[in-house]
């Protein structure tokens, strides 16, 4: 079956710093890939929408200049959290669609395992 | 408005009891939704979509257009059941198309 592989799991950094996380469809080509925010026990809410090739496409209320998404090829997205502060701590998903499956409605997103992010 | 709505935050049931996790929506068009689960320390994973119409693990859901529900059902829950469950809608609106909305989730806990 289509995997995601999401890495790394879990990273705590200082302050200030800047973060990459990365997000790679293991044995299928995702046009498609989607980042999201998860607080405890609450809902995803989507980030952005990272389309290879191309610009992501953000949702409002997301800083573009503060999560920079690349897409440079079919099987990777990356998200880098700039000058990282506390209340940017939480856990990051990516989910990927898979190419070959057709319209959307049959394109079920694959989930990767989640980046726990903190920030002292 | 796009809007998933899982009135339940917690929902528990003994073991073998049916279980019914909520889901509403509102969507102008015709509605694609999908349910997903998230087992304790796993990834989130594809339950059912309601185009299938099929049941996993036990688990059906029917689209009632009407009441503009998508509602999960088991007869007999398991307490391998216990988990986070999530409605999602796919929203084919704007150039981004098929992004999902998702619920604010359902923690399923079936209890011995």
């Amino acid at each position: 079956g289509a995997v995601v592989s999401q890495h790394p799991s879990w990273v705590i950094c200082k302050s200030g710093t800047s973060v990459k996380i990365e997000c790679r469809s293991l044995d299928f080509q995702a046009t498609t890939m989607f980042w999201y925010r998860q607080f405890p026990k609450q809902s995803l809410m989507l980030m952005a929408t990272s389309n290879e090739g191309s610009k992501a496409t953000y949702e409002q209320g997301v800083e573009k200049d503060k999560f920079l998404i690349n897409h440079a090829s079919l099987t990777l997205s990356t998200l880098t959290v700039t000058s990282a502060h506390p209340e940017d701590s939480s856990f990051y998903i990516c989910s990927a669609r898979d190419l070959r499956q057709g319209p959307y409605s049959n394109q079920p997103q694959h989930f990767g395992d989640g980046t726990r992010l903190s920030i002292l | 408005a796009q809007r998933v709505t899982q009135p339940e935050k917690l929902l528990s049931v003994f073991k073998g009891a049916p279980v019914e996790l909520k889901c509403n929506y509102s969507y102008s068009g015709s509605p694609e939704l999908f349910w997903y689960v998230q087992y304790s320390r796993q990834r989130l994973q594809l339950l059912l979509r309601h185009i299938s119409r099929e049941s996993i693990k036990g688990f059906t859901a029917d689209l009632n257009k009407g009441e503009t529900s998508f509602h999960l059902k088991k007869p007999f829950a398991q307490e391998e059941d216990s988990a986070m469950y999530y409605c999602a809608l796919l929203s084919l609106y704007g150039n981004q198309g098929g992004k999902l909305i998702f619920g604010q989730g359902t923690e399923l806990s079936v209890k011995p």
